[in-house]
């Protein structure tokens, strides 16, 4: 079982800023790390997957970048809307026989 | 293309009774996986199966199991229930394990009293 970190627990931001927030993992081990956004009252949804050091993704507004040799993956909101408020929650997976190790997430608020 | 569906979505039993949850995947996904979420504790991972096998576990005693039928649906058990199985348990799908995002499902939302 992995220990993961994510900060901060929570964050409001004002609508049209931008904000970043991070995941921190064991770096022995690292097979993959998974970054999901939960709406409230829907089901978790995937946002990115990445398994190499110094990798970037980017999907819309938002982006992530990956160190797996530090073990640490940072998630951003670029100019930040209404509807990009949720929990964004990251999941490490291990090369053994675990399963995804969610964090607890960051629960972002974007007010108008 | 229909989504991962959970049946039922709610459930209410009593202490000592046993369950059985269902998870139909995406079509074409063969990866199954099963989680937990309590508000203390998030999202805690129960097991994952890919064709028919069961792959991982996570730390949950030996009331929680599971299996995986040819047709790639899944099913969890949890038995002799205790007030704190209460909880929403999430199924999520995926063409392989952890190698690419999961399509989670709605829930079972699970009610011990």
């Amino acid at each position: 079982i992995l220990n993961v970190e994510q900060s901060p627990q929570s964050l409001h931001v004002q609508e049209g800023d931008s904000t970043n927030f991070t995941c921190s993992f064991p770096s022995s081990n690292f097979y993959a790390l998974h970054w999901y956004r939960w709406e409230t009252a829907k089901s978790p949804e995937a946002l990115f997957v990445m398994t190499l050091n110094g990798d970037e993704k980017k999907k819309g507004r938002i982006s992530a970048t990956l160190n797996t040799k530090e073990g640490y993956s940072y998630l951003y909101i670029k100019g930040s809307q209404p509807e990009d408020s949720a929990t964004y929650l990251c999941a490490p997976r291990g090369g053994g026989a675990d399963g995804l190790t969610f964090g607890k997430g960051t629960h972002l608020i974007i007010q108008p | 293309k229909a989504g991962v569906t959970q049946t039922p979505r709610y459930l209410i039993k009593t202490r000592g009774q046993q369950v059985t949850l269902s998870c139909s995947p995406i079509s074409g996904h063969r990866s199954v996986s099963w989680y937990q979420q309590t508000p203390g504790q998030g999202l805690q991972f129960l097991f994952e199966y890919f064709s028919e096998t069961q792959r991982n576990k996570g730390n949950f005693p030996g009331r929680f199991s599971g299996r995986q039928f040819s047709n790639s649906r899944s099913e969890m058990n949890v038995s002799t229930l205790e007030l704190g199985d209460s909880a929403l348990y999430l199924c999520a799908s995926s063409p392989s394990a952890g190698a690419t995002g999961y399509t989670f499902g709605s829930g079972t939302r699970l009610t011990v009293v």
